[in-house]
């Protein structure tokens, strides 16, 4: 089975630029979730969707910073006029269960998407 | 003060001695708590999930946690060089979904 898939693997964006990153997550897997990874940290939340609800986007830094999942399965976030400290790795994650399922589930990662706004 | 806290090192150990890595986090109600191995350039893999206090092992590793203290930790025995990376451990906070990562630290085993 394959695992949680990105796209592009890497970006080269102009500041000022809007970009699209890609997730698809495990096939059947209810929820996902977006982290944005800077350089020597740990990821940090962005935002959970359970199938196509965005349940808590309480972590997305700006209103430049949009996700979506519409059909409950591929997922897009999308970064508007993006500025030089948008630069990250931005890691998508999905995982069997939604909220009425065990935290404790194990989230998947895919390998990430290493944007660099120049 | 961060949520979740860890010496970013980086930490050096000797081939097959004993790496220990340690985690702080604030949040009482904290209910679920994982170690993540992340090689440079890679995205983070599971390698261990503890919740209940006290130790649960895994073949070579070893998950703490003392919920009192607010403190969770790893142990690698026999360390070998593929175990260098940076480890990361997260938390679930009760009634959330996400996971909050400390900042990790870097693990370096020397043969």
């Amino acid at each position: 089975g394959a695992g949680v898939s990105q796209s592009p693997r890497y970006k080269v964006a102009k500041r000022g630029q809007d970009v699209a990153l890609r997730c698809d997550p495990i096939s059947g897997h209810v929820s996902l979730f977006w982290y944005q990874q800077a350089l020597g940290q740990g990821p940090e939340f962005l935002t959970y969707f359970q199938n196509e609800a965005q349940l808590d986007k309480s972590g997305l830094p700006s209103d430049r910073f949009f996700a979506e999942r519409p059909e409950g399965s591929v997922s897009t976030l999308k970064i508007q006029r993006t500025q030089q400290e948008d630069s990250a790795v931005y890691l998508c994650a999905s995982r069997r269960g939604g909220t009425g399922t065990s935290v404790r589930n194990e989230q998947f990662f895919g390998p990430g998407t290493r944007l660099t706004v120049l | 003060q961060k949520e979740v806290e860890q010496n970013s090192g980086p930490l050096s150990v000797p081939e097959g001695a004993i790496a220990s890595l340690n985690c702080t986090y604030s949040d009482r109600g904290s209910q679920s708590f994982f170690w993540y191995r992340q090689y440079s350039g890679k995205s983070p893999e599971l390698i261990m999930f503890i919740y209940s206090n006290g130790d649960k092992e895994d073949g070579r590793f070893t998950a703490q946690l003392n919920k009192a203290s607010q403190y969770v930790s790893l142990l690698i025995r026999d360390s070998q060089p593929s175990d260098s990376a940076t480890y990361l451990c997260a938390v679930i906070i009760q009634g959330a979904q996400k996971l909050v990562f400390g900042q990790g630290t870097r693990l370096t085993i020397n043969p």
